[in-house]
């Protein structure tokens, strides 16, 4: 059974750094993994969407890498800035359903 | 380009009461269509699913129902509400077969 996990839960950091969230998941066998953000009490905005077959996709700032073999993707965001201050959530989607699994999410703020 | 609407934005309704929220999306044809719900503070359940006109899968047992009259129209539906049945539920779609979710803004549903 597929598990994603991300690490830090939370993360708080001053404006400008650049920074670094981690999501790891169990099963390898997969369609592609995304990135979103939400804001507190708004929808899911995507961000970055990686097939499999790719490593990594990168948006402005934003630069998403995979690595199916180690089960592990890594969300880069340069030169912070407080309007990125958002739940950032990975999801999975699997090879034999259309189902995303979901991590928990992390948190960020960023100092002004 | 690919647009997805929600409605409404925010509903009180009463216990008992029935639900009608619809999403539709532009710009597309033949998506996979999905609602999710999202608890307080909790992570996003998938509650339903549809590859096709007519077909809806359900993720899970619950006071709740979904039908896709059109191509591009979801609706999720409740005869009577319960307590239980308040969050933001969010209605998204994918290409087939492994393009990314793209979700829409989401409706905040308080049952009083």
């Amino acid at each position: 059974k597929q598990e994603v996990t991300q690490i830090p839960a939370a993360l708080s950091v001053p404006e400008g750094e650049n920074l670094v969230l981690n999501c790891s998941f169990t099963d390898s066998a997969i369609y592609n993994l995304q990135w979103f953000r939400q804001d507190p009490g708004k929808g899911l905005t995507s961000l970055l969407l990686i097939q499999s077959s790719q490593r990594e996709q990168t948006s402005g700032r934003l630069n998403a890498s995979l690595d199916k073999s180690s089960g592990r993707s890594t969300l880069y965001i340069a030169a912070s800035q407080p309007g990125d201050s958002a739940t950032y959530l990975c999801a999975v989607r699997g090879d034999s359903n259309y189902q995303l699994i979901w991590g928990a999410g992390t948190k960020l703020i960023i100092k002004p | 380009s690919q647009t997805i609407h929600q409605w409404p934005a925010t509903l009180v309704q009463p216990v008992g009461s029935p639900l009608s929220l619809e999403c539709t999306v532009e710009g597309t044809s033949n998506p996979n269509l999905y609602w999710y719900r999202q608890a307080a503070g909790r992570g996003l359940q998938l509650l339903f699913y549809s590859v096709g006109i007519g077909q809806i899968s359900s993720e899970v047992p619950q006071n709740l129902s979904a039908s896709r009259p059109q191509d591009r129209q979801f609706i999720l539906s409740s005869k009577k509400l319960l307590l239980s049945d308040s969050g933001f539920y969010l209605c998204a779609w994918s290409r087939p077969p492994s393009g990314g979710y793209t979700f829409g803004s989401g409706t905040r549903l308080t049952v009083v």
